[in-house]
């Protein structure tokens, strides 16, 4: 297995639909993030979990709902998304108090 | 808002020289610093880190950090094509969080 796996790779959405993103790594570490990238603009920092522990928002709408189960699986929940919603979604963990952090392939969302 | 700035280029280099991307940083508190590397359609891949002032070689790659300018830079000596990606600036200023630049366009040709 690959070091972080998500699934799907890809997803097309309405805008009433729910779907869920997944997110496993293999790496043994203890911190995951939910990134968000859209075209021109820098890498957006969603949510950051460590030890399964919620430590950062970064005010994000309701719309989207992470679950950390383990500090193997991440989720990311998405629930009447909007049409500016549609990016890229990488999934990304690291060894706390490190800092680098090791990305997956990402889901390109399209919301419709 | 603390901000990491890029020129987003694209920054084009003949094959075989040196090819120098740039980024600033607002927070003086900065931990840490990361050089990613995105090849169109891919994830980010990290390429470099760099925590203390000065130069740190690894292979083809050298990082530049001065803290006191608020700047790191990243060299490529003897560009391939195969170097033609994004590269994305990273800085670190808590222990979980790495807050991201826009990314440099570097396109390396033959």
């Amino acid at each position: 297995e690959t070091g972080v796996t998500q699934t799907p790779r890809h997803l097309v959405m309405g805008m009433t639909n729910k779907k869920s993103l997944k997110c496993e790594q293999h790496l043994g570490h203890n911190a995951m993030y939910w990134y968000k990238q859209s075209a021109k603009k820098p890498l957006e920092l969603m949510f950051v979990y460590n030890f399964k522990e919620q430590t950062e928002n970064n005010s994000v709408p309701s719309r989207f709902s992470p679950e950390c189960p383990n500090s193997s699986h991440l989720f990311l929940h998405l629930h009447t998304l909007q049409p500016e919603d549609s990016a890229l979604y990488l999934c990304a963990s690291s060894q706390t108090g490190e800092g680098d952090a090791f990305f997956g392939q990402g889901t390109r969302l399209t919301v419709v | 808002q603390k901000e990491v700035e890029q020129n987003s280029g694209p920054l084009s280099v003949p094959e075989g020289a040196i090819a120098s991307l740039n980024c600033t940083y607002s927070d003086r508190g900065s931990q840490s610093f990361f050089w990613y590397r995105q090849y169109s359609g891919k994830s980010p891949e990290l390429i470099m880190f760099i925590y203390s002032n000065g130069d740190k070689e690894d292979g083809r790659f050298t990082a530049q950090l001065n803290k006191a300018s608020q700047y790191v830079s990243l060299l490529i000596r003897d560009s391939q094509p195969s170097d033609s990606a994004t590269y994305l600036c990273a800085v670190n200023y808590n222990t979980d969080k790495l807050i991201f630049g826009t990314g440099t366009r570097l396109q390396v040709f033959p």
